[in-house]
């Protein structure tokens, strides 16, 4: 069973430019949802998809946006890009929306973003 | 609002030696608590979880946890200590009140050093 696919594992990008990031959830997980993980903030939530709908949304700012399509894949997309968006953004799957919280959340590898 | 605190940012232990980890949460109802592990570069892995009936959870590669209500902590313990088991270990606490339905919050981490 394929586990959850984040790509591409490393990018860099210069500050002011945007990025879209990639989850492909487990097979039969629909519910996607986002992490920023920095040495200084520790792993913080950014939002949750369920059904192609944003369901929950951390506190970040508007440049940080997300979309889930029908096959529950889901994007993440970070426009202006500044020095404090260097992190590994970590995207989890669960069963259902909010399963995590019964269930636990299966994680991806993560990518790993160097804003310069 | 929940929390997650683990007071060890870093502890070294010697191979074969028992380990404990320990995890204060705050939460205003009956917590949904987990462990994660993370190793260098990867996502994080479910180790175990607790939300209900025996206070003592068994989870994967040895460990297991014991939730102890009145002092609010989920401490994670291994008998004997393999040198594979250096990482970082995550507690959580999976929310299920008003909006943040959903979301887990996570504790800052312990990073776990293993001596030959």
């Amino acid at each position: 069973k394929a586990g959850v696919t984040q790509t591409p594992r490393y990018l860099i990008k210069t500050r002011g430019q945007q990025v879209t990031l990639s989850c492909s959830p487990i097979s039969g997980h629909r519910s996607v949802s986002w992490y920023q993980q920095t040495p200084g903030q520790g792993l913080q939530f950014l939002f949750e998809y369920f059904s192609e709908t944003q369901r929950n949304k951390g506190n970040f700012p508007g440049r940080f946006s997300g979309r889930q399509f029908s096959n529950s894949r889901s994007e993440m997309n970070v426009s202006t890009l500044e020095l404090g968006d260097s992190a590994l953004y970590l995207c989890a799957s669960s069963v259902g929306q909010g399963a995590a919280t019964n269930y636990g959340y299966t994680f991806g590898s993560g990518t790993r973003l160097t804003v310069v | 609002a929940q929390s997650v605190t683990q007071p060890d940012i870093h502890i070294t232990v010697s191979e074969g030696a028992s380990l404990e980890l320990r995890c204060n949460y705050s939460y205003g109802a009956t917590p949904y608590l987990f462990w994660y592990v993370q190793s260098p570069g990867q996502g994080l892995q479910l180790l175990l979880k607790y939300f209900s009936g025996d206070t003592l959870v068994q989870g994967i590669k040895g460990f297991e946890a014991e939730f102890k209500r009145s002092q609010s902590s989920f401490n994670l313990r291994k008998p004997s200590v393999h040198w594979s088991d250096a990482a970082e270990y995550f507690c959580a606490v999976g929310t299920y009140l008003n909006t943040n339905a959903g979301k887990s919050t996570f504790g800052d981490g312990t990073t776990l050093t293993v001596k030959p």
